[in-house]
């Protein structure tokens, strides 16, 4: 079974204040990297789907890093805004687990004005 | 912008009851999926469904669990008789032809036994 770790678990920090959080996952039989956005009663919202070592992705403040070979991913949202306030997920995808996707148990963000 | 619906959004039942988890898919997907997430615990697959049959199960997904593509539009799960550790949100999540792997997940239906 893929153990997939996230840390921290939850984070509250200050409106303006930057932040990361790590996905950890085995590296063997990577294909690619899943994050989530997951605000209480909506429907989680995909940000990044990465799949090649190195790779660097950025959707407005929120920008992701990939390490296929060490197996790790970081999510950083430069300057947190009250709205950031979710849940972030990743999921990683490896070739041998068919088409599900196997869910770290979060980073719950909680920003304060 | 296509979305994924789940109906309804909360369901609260007595043990031993059966109950049905709604999902209308985005139309042109063709793979479709539900996952659980017991309260602070990860989200966990279910089921994964193609081509009208279970493609892939999770030993969670035992006989009291069924699923359903009745109308090419709807998919549904089924709980046939219900436990109090079957409460959790239940997502609903598809995939299209070419969406690159990205999943897109419903809001979600809070399942509460009782």
């Amino acid at each position: 079974i893929l153990n997939v770790e996230q840390s921290p678990q939850s984070l509250h920090v200050q409106e303006g204040d930057s932040t990361n959080f790590t996905c950890s996952f085995p590296s063997s039989n990577f294909y690619a990297l899943h994050w989530y956005r997951w605000e209480t009663a909506k429907s989680p919202e995909a940000l990044f789907v990465m799949t090649l070592n190195g790779d660097e992705k950025k959707k407005g403040r929120i920008s992701a890093t990939l390490n296929t070979k060490e197996g790790y991913s970081y999510l950083y949202i430069k300057g947190s805004q009250p709205e950031d306030s979710a849940t972030y997920l990743c999921a990683p995808w490896s070739y041998n687990q068919g088409g599900k996707l196997i869910f770290g148990q979060g980073t719950e963000l909680s920003v304060k004005p | 912008e296509p979305e994924v619906t789940q109906t309804p959004s909360h369901q609260v039942t007595q043990m031993g009851q059966e109950v049905i988890l709604r999902c209308v898919p985005i139309s042109n997907h063709l793979y479709f999926y539900w996952y659980r997430q017991i309260l602070g615990q990860k989200v966990e697959f279910l089921v994964s469904f193609y081509n009208n049959e279970i493609s892939e199960k999770s030993e969670i997904f035992d006989d009291q669990f069924s699923v359903e593509r009745p109308d090419g539009s709807n998919f549904t799960l089924k709980i046939r008789s219900t436990k109090l550790e079957d409460s959790a949100m239940y997502f609903c999540a598809s995939l299209g032809p070419s969406d690159g792997y990205e999943q897109y997940f419903g809001p979600g239906t809070r399942l509460t036994v009782t």
